[in-house]
């Protein structure tokens, strides 16, 4: 049973426009969330991330929130860029070690100039 | 080429044979990881190494081997490749432990015919 999902496998956003990407979780024990993006024929790269102490975490154009009632995370992309286009992995651990990491199975997201 | 880096790229092999992936960082990290990639399943961990000669299990260990003798390699071994391996291995590291300072390879995608 799949702990981390990210029920969209694909978006198509135009750029400028915000991309909205969401991601649940059923492991209320999770305390550190993370975005990682990841591009064709390479591996994934570190993006964003949040503890489960806050609800916000904001860096340039990319923002996670994370409602804990809910389970549930989101990543805002704004204003999306065609060089956003990428797969986006929700990943969940405990205390940020990287033994304990669970991930989504990825959203990807497409931009159109 | 200063990095992590993993070798071969592109695998194909067959079933019931044993097959190594290497992965070698420059970076001397403490910790490395091995990942499995799945459609549908994001990544899953395989196993992780602290230190050299350190190893542990992940989520996913069976039917793999994997040894640290040297801070810088972490070879994955599949002692007799079933179909079912057949996806993308992803090798990553770093210095704490941390998943917000993990670097990840650009993965080995294995097919076992």
């Amino acid at each position: 049973d799949q702990q981390v999902k990210q029920n969209s496998p694909s978006l198509s956003v135009q750029e400028g426009r915000i991309s909205i990407l969401n991601c649940d979780y059923t492991n209320s024990m999770f305390d550190y969330f993370l975005w990682y993006k990841k591009y064709p024929a390479e591996g994934p790269t570190f993006l964003i991330s949040i503890s489960s102490i806050k609800d916000k975490n904001e860096d340039g154009r990319f923002t996670v929130f994370l409602n804990k009632s809910a389970k549930h995370l989101s990543l805002h992309i704004v204003p999306s860029q065609p060089g956003d286009s990428a797969v986006y992995f929700c990943a969940a651990s405990f205390n940020n070690a990287g033994n304990m990491l669970t991930f989504g199975g990825g959203t990807r997201l497409m931009v159109k100039p | 080429d200063a990095g992590i880096t993993q070798s071969p790229r592109y695998k194909i092999t067959e079933t019931g044979r044993q097959v190594t992936l290497m992965c070698h960082q420059t970076w001397s990290h403490s910790y490395m990881f091995w990942y499995r990639q799945d459609l549908g399943h994001g990544l899953r961990l395989i196993y992780y190494s602290a230190a050299a000669d350190i190893t542990d299990k992940g989520e996913v260990p069976d039917g793999y081997v994997v040894s640290r003798s040297k801070t810088e390699n972490f070879p994955l071994t599949l002692e007799s490749a079933t179909r079912s391996q057949t996806s993308v291995y992803f090798c990553a590291s770093s210095p704490t432990g941390k998943n917000t300072e993990a670097f990840f390879g650009q993965g080995t995608r294995l097919t076992v015919v």
